[in-house]
């Protein structure tokens, strides 16, 4: 079955951490998103990659760096600079420049 | 002022009850979508439309172009409907736009 996947479901880290939240997909799209989720907010993009090794800059990146070594892969590293980190972390995919959007399951982060 | 706008924010029907979750969008747009999130956190795309209305099983998507406005209809909601559901748009430029959600809840 073609679809995303994100691992860990549940991560908790301690302040002043770096940690990395994966994202895979094998449905051949060339687009790739990471969104965070905040309670009573709307998704904000943090970084997006629309072909391996490129990726641009969403609305909140600040703390936050990605790769995209591969089409299949778009791993997310929230790094110590980020000031809130604790929240819920999506990745997306896309044919490149199509509107339809497929959404892995998310990964909690929570950092104390 | 957000993009995308929802109501309501919360929602607690009766199992069996016809559902209408609004949302009204001020951008421009190629597609808006309908999303259900579940309590897990994974999102599932529902709908994708430009016009017109949609219908899948039970849920039905309508889109006014003109008000920049849409709906989303459950009709004879079940406890499994229990979810958030976001509206989200999207343009040319792929740029998307989420609302904050729709919490619903649906009691046996």
């Amino acid at each position: 079955d073609g679809g995303i996947t994100q691992s860990p479901k549940y991560l908790f880290r301690k302040e002043g951490q770096n940690v990395t939240l994966s994202c895979e997909q094998n449905l051949n799209h060339d687009a790739m998103y990471w969104y965070r989720q905040d309670p009573g907010q709307g998704l904000r993009l943090i970084y997006y990659s629309q072909i391996v090794n490129d990726f641009q800059k969403g609305d909140i990146a600040e703390g936050y760096s990605v790769s995209r070594e591969k089409k299949e892969s778009f791993p997310l590293t929230v790094t110590s600079a980020q000031k809130n980190p604790t929240a819920f972390y999506l990745c997306a995919s896309s044919i490149e420049g199509g509107l339809r959007k497929y959404f892995g399951p998310g990964t909690r982060l929570t950092v104390t | 002022k957000n993009e995308v706008e929802q109501s309501p924010q919360n929602l607690t029907a009766q199992e069996g009850e016809f559902i209408t979750i609004n949302c009204s969008y001020s951008v421009g747009i190629s597609a808006l979508h309908w999303l259900q999130q579940h309590p897990g956190g994974g999102i599932v795309s529902l709908f994708m439309l430009s016009s017109g209305k949609k219908k899948h099983g039970r849920l039905i998507a309508t889109i006014n172009i003109q008000e920049k406005h849409s709906s989303l209809h459950i009709t004879a909601s079940h406890p499994r409907d229990s979810a958030v559901y976001i509206c989200a748009v999207g343009n040319t430029g792929n740029q998307f736009y989420f609302g904050t959600g729709t919490s619903l809840t649906v009691i046996p």
